[in-house]
């Protein structure tokens, strides 16, 4: 089974809408990590945000934040006001266990295009 | 130089060559970390250091061989590479021990292209 799943290969939305990305995690140990990186054309993954297992309260980071659903094993990024800049492939990733050396499990992505 | 670098950006390379791809981060991390994506596939861990020491070897074949000389640079050793390598290599660091998100940074990444 995957680790993460991300259901949308692509989304076009208009500039200045709010955009939800899904994403979903399977894991069955109580100690992990969700992230989201931006992965524009140039290719360099941007760490975008961080929730932890245990933390109670949604993730945020300016335009960003996430929506994370525990019991659902969801964790969905949400951008608000979106502009052209934010096109770019949106990975989910997830690292399992407390330690900090431990790689990453990342889905598919979502292929997010802004439209003026 | 800031963050994470990687050298070269681009390398074409017969199956029969011998290269290696550079990183160096500058963010006074503990951890790096190597990772290939190919077309349509995910993020793949090939690789993780801590404190210069290989932790995990994600079941990568023996063609590619990473060397850890500190906790500042890390290298990808290639030889004898098959076409399906063809993909972007990347290399991220991230702390490793102290307490927090242990997110990790990402270089801009190698595109490899095996003939």
């Amino acid at each position: 089974a995957q680790k993460i799943t991300q259901t949308q290969p692509g989304m076009f939305v208009q500039e200045k809408e709010a955009v939800t990305l899904d994403c979903t995690y399977d894991t069955s140990d109580p100690s992990y990590g969700l992230f989201w990186y931006k992965q524009p054309s140039s290719g360099e993954m941007i760490f975008l945000i961080y929730q932890g297992s245990y933390d109670q309260q949604n993730a945020t980071e300016g335009r960003y934040s996430l929506n994370f659903q525990k019991a659902r094993k969801s964790a969905n990024l949400v951008i608000s006001a979106s502009q052209l800049g934010d096109s770019a492939m949106y990975f989910c990733a997830m690292r399992e266990g407390e330690g900090g050396a431990d790689g990453l499990t990342f889905g598919k992505g979502t292929h997010l295009i802004i439209q003026p | 130089e800031t963050g994470v670098t990687q050298t070269p950006r681009h390398l074409v390379m017969g199956m029969t060559n011998k290269k290696s791809l550079k990183c160096e981060q500058h963010l006074g991390h503990n951890a790096m970390y190597w990772y290939k994506q190919s077309a349509k596939k995910p993020l793949e861990l090939m690789f993780v250091y801590s404190l210069e020491e290989r932790v995990e070897n994600n079941s990568v074949p023996s063609r590619f061989s990473p060397e850890c000389p500190n906790s500042s640079h890390l290298f990808l050793h290639l030889h004898t590479l098959q076409p399906e390598d063809s993909a972007l290599y990347l290399c991220a660091s991230s702390q490793g021990f102290e307490t927090g998100t242990y997110e990790q940074y990402f270089g801009p990444g190698t595109r490899l292209t095996v003939t």
